[in-house]
């Protein structure tokens, strides 16, 4: 079976442009996390889905940053306008059968911002 | 005061040697705890989650004060393949397991 997908693996746009992340879930999970990762302040929770709807998007840095799930299959995150500060690895997860279970992670976009 | 912390290393460890991480939360009222193991340029995995009684999985055991805040990792007769940055996480959510806090990890490097 695939893993959590994303796409694409590496990004690397100027200041002042949209990005936008692509993540395809497990097939069957039910929740689906985006989070960043950078070496300051480690791996923070942006917003979470339950059944396409978002639950929690109180880690969403600020209005420039936007999480859609159209769809169980998939999701995006749309930074617009990008800020230097904005670069980060940024990981989709997705768990299924409610949310106790484990989260499993995709292998993160590495998005630079110049 | 970060809601997750965890010394971040590096430890530099001879192969076969015992290891042991500490992590101290600040919100009494977290839920569930866990070890998450992040290779290098990789994604965040489950190593295990850590239960109040303490638990062991092979060379791994977690433990969990609840009264001191503190979860700690001890890994025994280290190989190798056990170099790589370990996470320890809280769960902040009162149903499921959704609301992750994860510390910035420590760095673990076997050494041959």
């Amino acid at each position: 079976d695939a893993g959590v997908i994303q796409s694409p693996r590496h990004e690397v746009t100027e200041m002042g442009q949209e990005v936008t992340l692509r993540c395809k879930p497990i097939s069957g999970h039910d929740y689906l996390f985006w989070y960043r990762q950078t070496m300051m302040r480690g791996l923070e929770l942006l917003i979470y889905f339950n059944n396409n709807v978002p639950i929690d998007d109180s880690g969403m840095p600020e209005d420039r940053f936007s999480a859609k799930m159209p769809n169980a299959s998939f999701s995006t995150l749309k930074i617009q306008p990008s800020e230097p500060r904005d670069s980060a690895v940024y990981f989709c997860a997705s768990s299924g059968l409610g949310s106790y279970n484990e989260q499993f992670f995709g292998p993160g976009t590495r998005l630079t911002v110049l | 005061r970060k809601e997750v912390e965890q010394d971040p290393g590096p430890f530099n460890v001879p192969e076969g040697a015992t290891v042991a991480f500490n992590c101290t939360y600040s919100n009494s009222a977290s839920q569930s705890f866990f070890w998450y193991r992040q290779d290098c340029r990789k994604e965040p995995k489950l190593l295990m989650s850590v239960y109040s009684s303490g638990n062991e999985d092979g060379r791994f055991t977690a433990q969990l004060n609840r009264a001191s805040q503190y979860i700690s990792l001890l890994i025994r007769d280290s190989k190798l393949s056990d170099s790589a940055t370990y996470l320890c996480v809280v769960n902040r959510a009162h149903f499921g397991n959704e609301k992750l806090t994860f510390g910035t990890g420590t760095r673990l490097t076997i050494i041959p």
